[in-house]
């Protein structure tokens, strides 16, 4: 089975910290991405790679950078978090533009 | 922009009924359509899927139905249970060689509550 795993389910942080979430998928897959949910909205895309040290910005990077140094891991950073930055933040990873895989969740609070 | 449009937001039924879930979108280029279903808690998981050569695909309780000339697919819930109560999110995308944020995108979601 696919597994997408999400370094915490949740977290709560300061306004003004610096934030990260880690993502790691073990099914070799070439994609990976990171939404943020939120009620009434879906999932709207932060940032996606195709390719280890590749990125591209989703709808909504401002705010927002990533890292992918390894091909299982994509890290999504918070540089300055943000009282509006709170949300339920998923990632997910496939091969192409197939099936997406999402993790459980990290939901994130800032206060 | 390219956009997916969801509909209805939230639905309600009762046991038994049958809750019709619409995906309208723009890019007539998009070539694979799934639904995708989340519990509470949980991250979405793919449901069911179909791709463009057929009109309707059915697994279990759940039908796709497709229709290519209106740009619009369908989730069918036959004979819906409580436990189906779930956000459903359809997500049109594209088979491509490389990935294009244009070429995949969420709908808004649908909160489906069946009643006992």
């Amino acid at each position: 089975d696919v597994k997408v795993t999400q370094s915490s389910r949740y977290l709560v942080k300061r306004t003004g910290e610096k934030v990260f979430l880690e993502c790691v998928q073990d099914m070799d897959h070439e994609n990976m991405f990171w939404y943020r949910q939120d009620p009434g909205l879906g999932l709207r895309l932060i940032y996606f790679s195709y390719d280890v040290k590749m990125k591209e910005k989703g709808d909504i990077p401002e705010g927002y950078s990533v890292s992918r140094e390894k091909k299982e891991r994509f890290s999504l950073i918070l540089e300055s978090a943000s009282t509006n930055q709170t949300s339920m933040y998923l990632c997910a990873s496939n091969k192409r533009t197939d099936t997406q895989y999402f993790g459980p969740g990290t939901r994130l609070t800032v206060l | 922009q390219q956009q997916v449009k969801q509909s209805p937001q939230s639905l309600i039924v009762q046991k038994g009924g049958i809750p019709i879930i619409n995906c309208a979108y723009e890019n007539t280029a998009f070539d694979y359509f799934p639904w995708y279903q989340q519990f509470p808690g949980k991250g979405p998981a793919l449901l069911i899927a179909i791709r463009p050569d057929v009109s309707e695909k059915k697994e279990g309780r759940f039908t796709i139905s497709f229709n290519k000339s209106a740009k619009q697919f369908s989730l069918h819930i036959m004979d819906s249970q409580p436990g189906d109560s779930a956000t459903y999110f359809c997500a049109p995308s594209k088979i491509l060689s490389t990935t294009r944020t244009d070429d995949m995108r969420f709908g808004a979601g649908t909160r489906l509550t069946v009643k006992p």
